[in-house]
């Protein structure tokens, strides 16, 4: 199995709803990563995890709160967005025990989130 | 992570090789030269990756020059559905953290 999976595809919500974004990956990968991607530039970073563990943050703003619950799964959890926050949510996944020269990262297909 | 310069845009014949060029005239000994496509609404796709020999794979060719300062993407026989965004992105080895710049969004017409 090579998938990371999203779930959901779509999601519509207010400024002051709270919903949670799901990735998934059973490859046995220990690095797991989201990023924001708007409409027509490149994906940004947002956060990576290794281990489990919270390793980087791109300094994104507290409203976005992720949590990696085990070594397969990935949680973003959004509270008090705002309608510039819109955008295509990106998940993947890499591997962190093999050579150095290859980690490449398997992505899934997005969430595109509208905040009204 | 080395900064990298790609043209906006390029097209391309179907059947033709597709030839993408990066520009990464600061990268260190250290980085590597990964590439990466992201065809209409879904998510990103590793190509290939070279440190400073050329690689080949079934989906493309890499070639690095031998100063590494720049590299080329080749797709030896376009079809309609390399029709994406490519990716240059020069970066160390650590798995933690990969950023995309703006890409080449190549089009491959009939």
């Amino acid at each position: 199995d090579t998938e990371v999976t999203q779930t959901p595809k779509h999601l519509v919500m207010g400024m002051t709803n709270k919903k949670s974004l799901k990735c998934e990956q059973h490859m046995g990968h220990r690095a797991m990563y989201w990023y924001k991607q708007k409409a027509k530039k490149p994906p940004e970073l947002m956060f990576v995890y290794s281990y489990e563990k919270l390793s980087i943050n791109e300094s994104v703003p507290s409203r976005f709160s992720p949590e990696c619950p085990n070594s397969s799964l990935l949680n973003l959890h959004l509270h008090a967005l705002q309608p510039e926050d819109s955008a295509l949510y990106l998940c993947a996944s890499s591997q962190l025990d093999r050579l150095p020269s290859y980690n490449e990262q398997f992505f899934g297909p997005g969430t595109r989130l509208t905040v009204l | 992570d080395a900064k990298t310069t790609q043209p906006p845009s390029m097209d391309c014949a179907e059947g033709r090789a597709a030839n993408l060029p990066c520009n990464h005239s600061t990268i260190s000994g250290n980085e590597y030269v990964y590439w990466y496509r992201q065809i209409h609404s879904q998510g990103p796709q590793y190509i290939i990756h070279g440190l400073k020999n050329n690689e080949t794979n079934e989906m493309a060719s890499l070639i690095i020059t031998e100063d590494r300062k720049s590299s080329t993407l080749i797709l030896p026989h376009a079809t309609l559905r390399d029709t994406a965004v490519y990716y240059c992105i020069v970066r160390v080895a650590t798995p933690n953290d990969m950023r995309f710049g703006a890409g080449t969004r190549l089009t491959v017409k009939p």
